[in-house]
């Protein structure tokens, strides 16, 4: 499979909303609402912010939330904060227990 | 609280063989698939292979099918990634995860002569 694509930057001012896009095929993305979003720190453990397009795991802040419209998903930080600032990444399943990621996207905060 | 752990990771000669090992805590380790992630040097993620509860199912992307395998040990909470015939194109941060939540915070494999 083809990585999903992503922006490879997208910077905003504290308290600025964001939206990061993920755009795959109808083979994944479109297919299946299994989309989750990954915060990585360089050096850490990436961490699910994500799951299932919409869904946020316990402890992860109510200013991140997903959606997703055909074969693209989307991220969107609101309020975004310096602690924010690190890459994103999506990755979504793509049957026969596959699954492909997006290309990354850095997230700046200015 | 879940934790994974790798380890095994360091530098190899090309054709040479590596094995690399998710030490996994704080779940039921028996009950869920697992999976190998890699992330090359100025690149992206690539999904490498998974394996089921019991290990009767693995997966493998082409990039590996035939070089790697994919086994665990489920009373020792243990993950594994058996690489050979490694190539200078393997060279990548290696993650292993649970349910494709949880990761761990990988370990560096350099393919170099």
């Amino acid at each position: 499979q083809s990585a999903l694509t992503q922006p490879a930057s997208v910077s905003g001012s504290p308290g600025q909303s964001i939206t990061i896009s993920c755009t795959g095929t109808s083979s994944d993305v479109g297919s299946y609402n299994f989309v989750s979003w990954y915060q990585h720190h360089p050096g850490k453990a990436p961490k699910l912010m994500i799951h299932e397009v919409s869904k946020r795991p316990s402890g992860v802040s109510n200013r991140f939330s997903g959606s997703k419209s055909g074969n693209t998903a989307s991220l969107t930080i609101s309020g975004l904060q310096a602690e924010d600032e690190a890459d994103y990444f999506c990755c979504s399943y793509a049957g026969r227990d596959t699954y492909v990621f997006g290309t990354g996207t850095k997230v700046t905060v200015l | 609280e879940v934790q994974l752990v790798e380890s095994g990771g360091g530098l190899v000669q090309p054709g040479g063989s590596l094995r690399l090992s998710c030490s996994a805590s704080g779940f039921t380790f028996s009950s869920f698939a697992m999976h190998w992630v890699r992330q090359a040097p100025g690149k992206g993620l690539e999904y490498l292979s998974a394996i089921s509860t019991d290990g009767d199912r693995t997966y493998y992307a082409d990039s590996v099918r035939g070089r790697f395998t994919i086994s665990r040990d489920n009373p020792k909470n243990t993950l594994y990634l058996q690489m050979s015939s490694l190539r200078p194109e393997d060279t990548a941060v290696y993650y292993c995860i649970v349910s494709m939540d949880v990761w761990g915070p990988g370990t560096t494999v350099t393919v170099s002569s």
